[in-house]
């Protein structure tokens, strides 16, 4: 049963524009949720975070945007780089004393110039 | 300050050996989790340590197994190795261990076994 959704495996994006990248959730019980940047043979690195006690997170040109209602989610970056290219894990928690991260598949971005 | 380290970076193992994987978490970090990314399926939860304590188990066999040190470095263990068990495993810490906080993660060990 995947609790974390990313049903986009790739998005191209063209350098400046924005990339919006998605995921859905199902259990009502997740309260945090993180999106984590990662390249081959690499661990994961951390992005961005929201709690679910708001709708809206931003940092320099990613933005992450939560509607509970939906159990959804999204990352937008805004304009996209190059260097941005590389695969996106979603991750929420549930976490009543846990550190416990449940991931999506991922979306491989890719900008090109 | 150091991040989370993870030894060995490669490792291969025949079929049928058991495998020892270590990590560090960053200094003051109590909480350590290791996850399971194999190709198309993402991140699997393995388990998470917190003071030398089990809190969480994923959906894994009895095969893979964990312990967590008085100083929080952490070990994993997987014994009678499979095919199915080629993957990238990846360590990651935390500093409270109460949640809601990002978890940093280690360079991860690529195990192959053949």
């Amino acid at each position: 049963d995947q609790q974390v959704k990313q049903n986009s495996p790739s998005l191209s994006v063209q350098e400046g524009r924005i990339s919006i990248l998605n995921c859905d959730y199902t259990n009502s019980m997740f309260d945090y949720f993180l999106w984590y940047k990662k390249y081959p043979a690499e661990g994961p690195t951390f992005l961005i975070s929201i709690s679910s006690i708001k709708d809206k997170n931003e940092d320099g040109r990613f933005t992450v945007f939560l509607n509970k209602s939906a159990k959804h989610l999204s990352l937008h970056i805004v304009p996209s780089q190059p260097g941005d290219s590389a695969v996106y894990f979603c991750a929420a928690s549930a976490t009543s004393n846990t550190d416990k991260l449940i991931f999506g598949t991922g979306t491989r971005l890719q900008v090109f110039p | 300050k150091a991040g989370v380290t993870q030894t060995p970076r490669y490792l291969i193992k025949t079929r049928g050996q058991q495998v020892t994987l270590s990590c560090s978490p960053i200094s003051g970090h109590r909480s350590v989790s290791w996850y399971q990314q194999t190709p198309g399926q993402g991140l699997q939860f393995l388990f998470e340590y917190f003071s030398e304590t089990q809190r969480n188990k994923g959906n894994f066999p009895g095969r893979f197994s964990g312990r967590q040190f008085s100083n929080s470095r952490s070990e994993m263990n997987v014994s009678t190795l499979e095919l199915g068990d080629s993957a990238l495993y990846l360590c990651a810490s935390s500093p409270l261990g109460t949640g809601g906080t990002e978890a940093f993660f280690g360079q991860g060990t690529r195990l192959t076994v053949v």
